[in-house]
């Protein structure tokens, strides 16, 4: 199996600009997580999906960030508009069942400027 | 709600020796799991190891070895005959037992960077 996949690997863009990450699950996985890293506040959980149903989105930031999962291949995570703030590196993870052992993504570097 | 801490921000260690990273945990659960998880400068999260809190017996992973105390809630890390490939953040995390389909969050500790000297 290829893994989680995400993209882009980095993005960098302009203050108010949309932003749109994009994630694939391994296969068969049925529990799919975004996370955000910073130095400052670590790994911050931010939203939470099973079976393509969001369970626990008490860690968006705010409503500029949205989340969806149309499919069990696919979740994307968007910023709109972006902010300096928002700069950091964003993780996926998949799992299967209860507990399962997270698959972690390669993450995607954002630089909002 | 659980809280992980990590207590070293940085260690390191020479090549061959054995390390022993700490963290703590608060928790007013009796059923969890607790991970090491390790992030390479590649910046992949790679699972080290687990420990199911209803386990008594330390988990263990080759290298990698466990010191789980439930009543001091502490989970140490112990990497023996450490390798410069060891190199990494290391993270702390907590998963508690969940029997309907909320399961399966990580809380990460703030983590702690092991650097491995030849």
């Amino acid at each position: 199996d290829a893994g989680v996949i995400q993209s882009p690997r980095h993005e960098v863009t302009e203050m108010g600009q949309e932003v749109t990450l994009r994630c694939k699950p391994i296969s068969g996985h049925d529990y799919l997580f975004w996370y955000r890293q910073t130095m400052m506040r670590g790994l911050e959980l931010l939203i939470y999906f099973n079976n393509n149903v969001p369970i626990d989105d008490s860690g968006m930031p705010e409503d500029r960030f949205s989340a969806k999962m149309p499919n069990a291949s696919f979740s994307t995570l968007k910023i709109q508009p972006s902010e300096p703030r928002d700069s950091a590196v964003y993780f996926c993870a998949s799992s299967f069942g209860e507990p399962g052992e997270l698959f972690f993504g390669e993450g995607s570097r954002l630089t909002v400027l | 709600a659980q809280t992980v801490t990590q207590s070293q921000p940085e260690m390191s260690v020479q090549e061959a020796e054995t390390v022993t990273l700490s963290c703590t945990y608060d928790t007013s659960e009796n059923n969890y799991y607790l991970f090491w998880y390790k992030q390479p400068p590649s910046r992949q999260m790679i699972l080290v190891i687990r420990q199911e809190a209803y386990k008594q017996q330390n988990a263990t992973e080759n290298r990698f070895s466990v010191n789980f105390q439930k009543a001091a809630k502490s989970f140490s890390l112990k990497i023996s005959d450490s390798q410069l490939g060891d190199t990494a953040m290391y993270f702390c995390a907590f998963m508690k037992h969940s029997r309907r389909n909320a399961g399966n969050m990580l809380t990460f500790g703030g983590g702690t960077r092991l650097m491995v000297k030849p």
